[in-house]
């Protein structure tokens, strides 16, 4: 079992939906997770890190299920510049490394 | 800040060749990664050095790759020799040592291609 897993996609909405992406994590031992996100042909940069009690910045909600070993991110009324890659993150046992997932792809269309 | 630089942004070398990617951290970031990605594999980290010592080579695939880490300021990874599969886009990243939601700034990657 890969140790994130993601829904590649591509996810393709209309502008104004709501969209949600799911992460699965094998290593129960994880103690930090993120959400990171990469444009076409640019380098992954942070979108939000994803704290136990679920957090909230703007139109993206991130949730952590530990339990499950279940990480989601909701984008409410999206916009056409939220197109791209969303990648899933989880730190190493070690806390020492990230491990990304491979990454959903979103589309956004007027 | 002038974030993770890395050279050359763009390598075309043929099968058999030295490969030399270079990576300049963040200054007073003591965390240094790299990772590789395809699209058949995605993200995948190759090897990470704290205070330029190397924690985790498990990622690297073969002995035909390998990383240093000279001082803070710099970092290397060389694929001799270089085979058509090794082509992908190679990102440096680095990071503030600790902390557990600490996060990692990354380079704008060098696309390496390998005929």
């Amino acid at each position: 079992r890969k140790e994130v897993e993601q829904d590649p996609g591509p996810f393709n909405v209309p502008e104004g939906a709501t969209v949600a992406f799911n992460c699965t994590y094998s290593n129960s031992a994880s103690q930090s997770f993120f959400w990171y996100r990469q444009d076409c042909r640019k380098e992954p940069k942070l979108l939000m890190s994803v704290y136990s009690s679920g957090n909230e910045d703007g139109r993206f909600t991130a949730q952590l299920n530990r339990a499950s070993q279940y990480i989601s991110l909701l984008i409410r009324d999206s916009k056409l510049s939220d197109s791209a890659t969303y990648l899933c993150v989880v730190k190493n046992q070690a806390g020492t490394a990230l491990i990304f997932g491979k990454g959903t792809t979103l589309s956004v269309s007027s | 800040d002038a974030g993770v630089i890395q050279s050359p942004r763009h390598e075309v070398t043929e099968m058999g060749q030295e490969v030399t990617l270079r990576c300049k951290p963040i200054s007073g970031h003591n965390s240094l990664f790299w990772y590789r990605q395809t699209m058949m594999r995605g993200l995948e980290l190759l090897i990470y050095f704290n205070n330029n010592v190397p924690i985790d080579d498990s990622g690297m695939p073969e002995d035909r790759f390998s990383a240093k880490m000279p001082n803070a300021s710099f970092s290397t990874l060389k694929i001799q020799p270089s085979e058509p599969r090794d082509s992908a886009v190679y990102f440096c990243a680095s990071s503030p040592f600790g902390g557990m939601n600490t996060e990692a700034f990354f380079g704008q990657g060098t696309r390496l291609t390998v005929v």
